[in-house]
């Protein structure tokens, strides 16, 4: 089976750190690019980051760029997502998503874990 | 960028076919046509209903179309079910300065009356 699974989401203080988890199995983690999509509170979705297969390209949304960095071991077919000086704008829950092979569009979504930035 | 404008509430009985519009601009909608539509229920991973602005993936009912006119984009559904019943975004691909990002839109509530 297709999955994604996210971890390391939790509570903490404005400017503080947190790093997410994504496990993929099911698929060829290494074929395809990847993403971390969020949605805040009574919020829409917003796509936050992704990277390229071999992890030599990596795109930011504005507001998070300088804060979170994305990253992916595909030996361990994981990606990541360090978020550093974590405002209380960054609440949300955070997904995983698979980009479809042009990454045009994002066809298979993790069940996303809660970030609270509150002091 | 801005999020994509959606209406944020579209109902409609049973059996009946409702669209739901989305609105951009020639720099994301208008110039490409790698627009998508999610259908995300609470508590559920989001679920990709159409992309490329008509394809529909594997296994994602013929009741969902897709279409685009210049900067909007559409999401039909026919013979409306009560499953149905969920929050629906569009997303589009975009660049700025020549950086590729992906916009989504606020979002439309379908309500099956």
């Amino acid at each position: 089976e297709v999955q994604l699974v996210e971890s390391g989401g939790g509570l903490v203080q404005p400017g503080g750190s947190l790093r997410l988890s994504c496990a993929a199995s099911g698929f060829t983690f290494s074929s395809y690019w990847m993403n971390w999509v969020r949605q805040a509170p009574g919020e829409g979705l917003e796509w936050v980051a992704n990277i390229k297969q071999d992890g030599s390209q990596k795109y930011y949304l504005d507001s998070v760029k300088g804060r979170f960095t994305i990253s992916r071991d595909t030996a361990k077919n994981s990606l990541y997502l360090q978020m550093n000086s974590l405002r209380a704008e960054d609440t949300a829950v955070y997904y995983c998503a698979r980009c479809t092979r042009w990454c045009d569009a994002f066809d298979i979504w993790g069940q996303g874990t809660m970030v609270t930035v509150s002091s | 960028q801005s999020a994509l404008t959606q209406p944020a509430s579209v109902s409609g009985s049973p059996g009946q076919s409702i669209t739901l519009s989305c609105t951009g601009t020639s720099s994301d909608i208008g110039g490409y046509n790698y627009v998508s539509w999610y259908q995300h229920s609470p508590g559920k991973a989001p679920k990709l209903m159409i992309y490329e602005v008509s394809n529909r993936p594997s296994g994602v009912s013929n009741r969902f179309s897709g279409s685009k006119s210049a900067n909007t984009a559409s999401l039909t559904i026919s013979g409306l079910q009560a499953e149905d019943e969920a929050d629906y975004y569009c997303c589009s691909y975009t660049t700025t300065i020549n950086t590729p990002a992906y916009v989504f839109g606020t979002g439309t509530k379908v309500t099956v009356l």
